[in-house]
């Protein structure tokens, strides 16, 4: 059975950092491209990261480019995010998906929740 | 960036009854798009891709249609089961997005 599952999130005050990891299970991980999604309280889904299997190809949403950094480890079927210079505005609950033929998402995490307040 | 538009932004409909879900992109992603469930408090979960093929485990009542710009997600006999949030889905030029969603609701 494909499992992922978040972990890293809770409260952190504005400017600060958290890492956020994703474990893969259930299926080779290597291969797959993933990504990360959120999703603000009462808010619709926003798409905010993807990285390729070999991390040679990584993609960032204008919201979060330059303050967000997404990395894998295959040997560790892990996903990761590391968010700095968070905002109020990255409040959220953040899920790992992934990705399928370039665009679409066939398994996602249940979400690790994130708040960003002082 | 592609936008995508979903229509209506709440569907409220009996048992039984058939629900039409659109979905209008502002440039066309041939048959790339792909269609989530959200139930309250859950992760998406996908139930269309490629625009018109079911995902895994998805029930014979939901079907999807369209290309190009525009897509409709249907499902035939509604049950009560169905309440969620459907988000449409497409990827261009490294770019994902969603679109805002469509809250269906049970009566």
């Amino acid at each position: 059975e494909v499992q992922l599952v978040e972990s890293g999130g809770g409260l952190v005050q504005p400017g600060g950092s958290l890492r956020l990891s994703c474990a893969a299970s259930g299926f080779t991980f290597s291969p797959y491209t993933m990504s990360w999604v959120r999703q603000a309280p009462g808010k619709g889904l926003e798409w905010i990261s993807y990285i390729t299997s070999a991390s040679d190809s990584i993609s960032y949403a204008d919201s979060v480019k330059g303050r967000f950094t997404v990395s894998r480890d295959n040997a560790k079927n892990s996903l990761f995010l590391q968010m700095d210079s968070l905002r109020d505005d990255d409040t959220a609950v953040y899920f790992c998906a992934r990705e399928r033929r370039g665009y679409y998402l066939d398994y996602w995490g249940q979400g690790t929740p994130v708040t960003v307040s002082s | 960036e592609i936008v995508l538009t979903q229509s209506p932004a709440t569907l409220s409909l009996s048992p039984g009854q058939r629900a039409t879900l659109s979905c209008r992109a502002s440039q066309s992603v041939d048959n790339q798009l792909a269609w989530y469930q959200q139930k309250p408090g859950q992760a998406p979960r996908l139930i269309i891709y490629d625009a018109s093929n079911r995902a895994t485990g998805i029930p014979p009542r939901f079907s999807g249609s369209g290309s190009g710009t525009d897509f409709t997600l249907t499902i035939s006999s509604l049950e009560p089961e169905d309440v969620a949030v459907y988000y449409c889905q497409q990827c261009s030029k490294k770019l994902y997005t969603f679109g805002q969603g469509t809250t269906l609701e049970i009566k």
